[in-house]
Parts: C-alpha cells; sequence; structure tokens
C-alpha cells in the first residue's frame, strides 16, 4: 500500500512569507503528527491531528498551525516565516485508534527560509 | 517531561561486525514504548525495532536487538552482521503509553558509518 505522502519536497520562501506544507498519511490512518528536524534542535514535536481534531500540541508559536481534512490529509501552515523555521518537517501516521501503534513517517518537505 | 539521550554522535563499524548504539531516557512513568528509528540520505525516518516498557523479553528484528534495561532506563541497539546499507542516522525515541499521549521524543542521534 502505499505510504505516507508529503509534498512539496523542496521549498523556498523569503522571510515574512507565509507556507504552508501537506501530508497525505497511509489510507486507513486517522492520526497525523508534525516534527521539525534541524541540526541545532533535532527532532521536536509540533502537533498531532486525530480525526480531524488537534490532539497534542508542541512548544512552538502559534505562527505554526496545522488542520486535518476528512480524508485525514493534514496541512501545516507557518506564517510570517523566520530564517529559523528553515528546517526538514516530517509527518507520521498511525491508526491511532489504541495506544499500541507504530508510526510511518513520510519524507519530509525541507523549506528553506531566505 | 521525558528526555532522551544519545551520547555517541558517529560511530564506525565494518562490515559484517557488530555495533551497539547507546541510549538512555529520562521517565517518571512506568508505562511507555521505546523506539530505534533510522533515517537515511532519503530523509524518511523508518522504524528499526520496538520495546513495550511492560515487556522484559528484549525485542528482536532480524539483525537488530536490543538491550533494555528498565531500572538502569537504558535502551540499547544492536546491529549484527553489519552491512552497507545499515549506514544512516540513527534516533532512539520514547513515547509515553499513557492517555492520548501520541507524541514522539527523540534522542539527538547517531551516525553510523560501515567501512568495507
Amino acid at each position: 500500500k502505499a505510504g505516507v505522502t508529503q509534498t512539496p519536497r523542496y521549498l523556498i520562501k523569503t522571510r515574512g512569507q507565509q507556507v504552508t506544507l501537506s501530508c497525505s498519511p497511509i489510507s486507513g490512518h486517522r492520526s497525523v503528527s508534525w516534527y521539525q528536524q534541524t541540526p541545532g534542535q533535532g527532532l521536536q514535536f509540533l502537533f498531532e491531528y486525530f480525526s480531524e481534531t488537534q490532539r497534542n500540541k508542541g512548544n512552538f508559536p502559534g505562527r505554526f498551525s496545522g488542520r486535518q481534512f476528512s480524508n485525514s490529509r493534514s496541512e501545516m501552515n507557518v506564517s510570517t516565516l523566520e530564517l529559523g523555521d528553515s528546517a526538514l518537517y516530517l509527518c507520521a501516521s498511525s491508526a491511532g485508534s489504541t495506544l499500541n501503534y507504530g508510526y510511518t513517517f513520510g519524507s519530509g518537505t525541507r523549506l528553506t527560509v531566505v | 517531561a521525558q528526555t532522551v539521550t544519545q551520547s555517541q554522535p558517529e560511530m564506525s563499524v565494518q562490515e559484517a561486525e557488530t555495533v551497539t548504539l547507546s541510549c538512555t531516557y529520562d521517565t517518571s512513568e512506568s508505562d511507555y514504548y521505546l523506539f530505534w528509528y533510522k533515517q537515511p540520505p532519503s530523509r524518511q525516518m523508518i522504524l528499526v525495532i520496538r520495546q513495550e516498557a511492560y515487556k522484559q523479553q528484549n525485542a528482536t528484528e532480524n539483525r537488530f536487538s536490543v538491550n533494555f534495561q528498565k531500572a538502569a532506563k537504558s535502551f540499547s541497539l544492536k546491529i549484527s552482521d553489519s552491512q552497507l546499507g545499515d549506514a544512516a542516522m540513527y534516533f532512539c525515541a520514547y513515547r509515553s503509553a499513557t492517555g492520548t499521549a501520541s507524541k514522539l521524543t527523540f534522542g539527538t542521534g547517531t551516525r553510523l558509518q560501515v567501512t568495507l
């Protein structure tokens, strides 16, 4: 079956702009989580959506937001981009219906803010 | 808050040899899950192995096995018969098993090189 699809793969934006990243989970998976990966901070949890509701949120400013659609696809939005937002953004999908579930990651979106 | 520590930024192993990657974690919870993920240059995080804290038996997946020491809060990964394709970043991760806590807390990673 198809894996987790993230689009686009690469993105270059200017400081102050906003950006939207997309994640399509594995068919049947209802949970999508987002992570930011940088050389300095490592992998940090952004938020998780389950059945169109945000279930968990990490310690990121309000400029970072997300949503999930009825087909479980999720989008992440970053407004007023800063240079420090340059990172690899990974999404992970899971069935999410029980605690004992695994995560499947996508290949990420590489965002560069100039 | 939980923390995960990987004290080896880089490791090197010869092909066909065995290597062990270290991971320690800190938590006050008794029920949780531990994971090892591999991230090759393709960037995708690939699950290598998973351990449930309530299970005393160490998890194994083919050439990959863990040494889970709950009291010591240690979770090391052993790779046997190393192959060139094992070269990647390896991340240790923790997830609580309580409530709806689905967040993974990652260590800083260990870069594994495999030489001929």
